[in-house]
């Protein structure tokens, strides 16, 4: 089993709607836990993070933590073509200095 | 410039031969870490700086993977007798203390 699963993807959404992108963990004791957007030949980029359990609200972006069942979710809303990268679930293993296990990603793309 | 600076951007290496990875981080930012990153997966872990020292290299995939950060700045990534399973790209990202970390554009190396 993978550190940090997402999943498979690629997703596909029209403009103005709801995206949905998963995040399973498995280090329990992981406490910070991260969402990096990724435009196709680009670096990645922090759009969200979260600690506590419960929802974090930036903008158009959603952030879920449920660390009882290991999930980490970001929700997009109203959709935009510009959305469209690929979304990468990033947690920091407990007692790691800080460095990032990335799941594989999830493409996402928003149709006009 | 004021983010994360990495040259070459891109590198066609022929088997076997050397390469230098070059990461210049964001001025003043301790932490300095290397990333590798296969196509159509989540960048992958394979050293920490904290200054000139190297913490955790437990990342890398071989002892024909070296970096270096002598003056606590600037950071090399060599890679010794490339193999075509080297081919990725290679991310350098730096981090103050209690921020998040900032990537470089990455460098693009293709082994042939």
């Amino acid at each position: 089993q993978k550190e940090v699963e997402q999943n498979s993807g690629p997703l596909s959404v029209p403009e103005g709607a709801i995206a949905s992108l998963n995040c399973t963990y498995s280090d329990r004791g992981s406490q910070s836990f991260f969402w990096y957007r990724q435009y196709s030949g680009k670096s990645p980029e922090l759009i969200m993070s979260i600690y506590s359990n419960g929802d974090k609200e930036d903008g158009r972006f959603t952030a879920q933590l449920n660390k009882a069942s290991q999930y980490v979710s970001l929700l997009i809303r109203d959709s935009q073509p510009s959305d469209s990268a690929t979304y990468l679930c990033a947690v920091p293993p407990s007692g790691s200095a800080r460095q990032l296990t990335f799941g594989s990603g999830t493409q996402l793309t928003v149709l006009p | 410039g004021a983010g994360v600076s990495q040259s070459p951007r891109y590198k066609v290496a022929k088997r076997g031969q050397d390469v230098a990875l070059r990461c210049d981080p964001i001025s003043g930012h301790v932490s300095l870490f290397w990333y590798q990153q296969a196509l159509g997966q989540g960048p992958e872990f394979l050293t920490y700086f904290q200054n000139e020292a190297q913490l955790d290299k437990s990342g890398l995939p071989s002892d024909r993977f070296f970096a270096e950060r002598p003056e606590g700045s600037v950071s090399t990534l060599k890679i010794q007798r490339t193999q075509q399973e080297d081919s990725a790209v290679y991310l350098c990202a730096s981090r103050a203390m209690n921020t998040e970390a900032f990537f470089g554009q990455g460098t693009r190396l293709t082994v042939v």
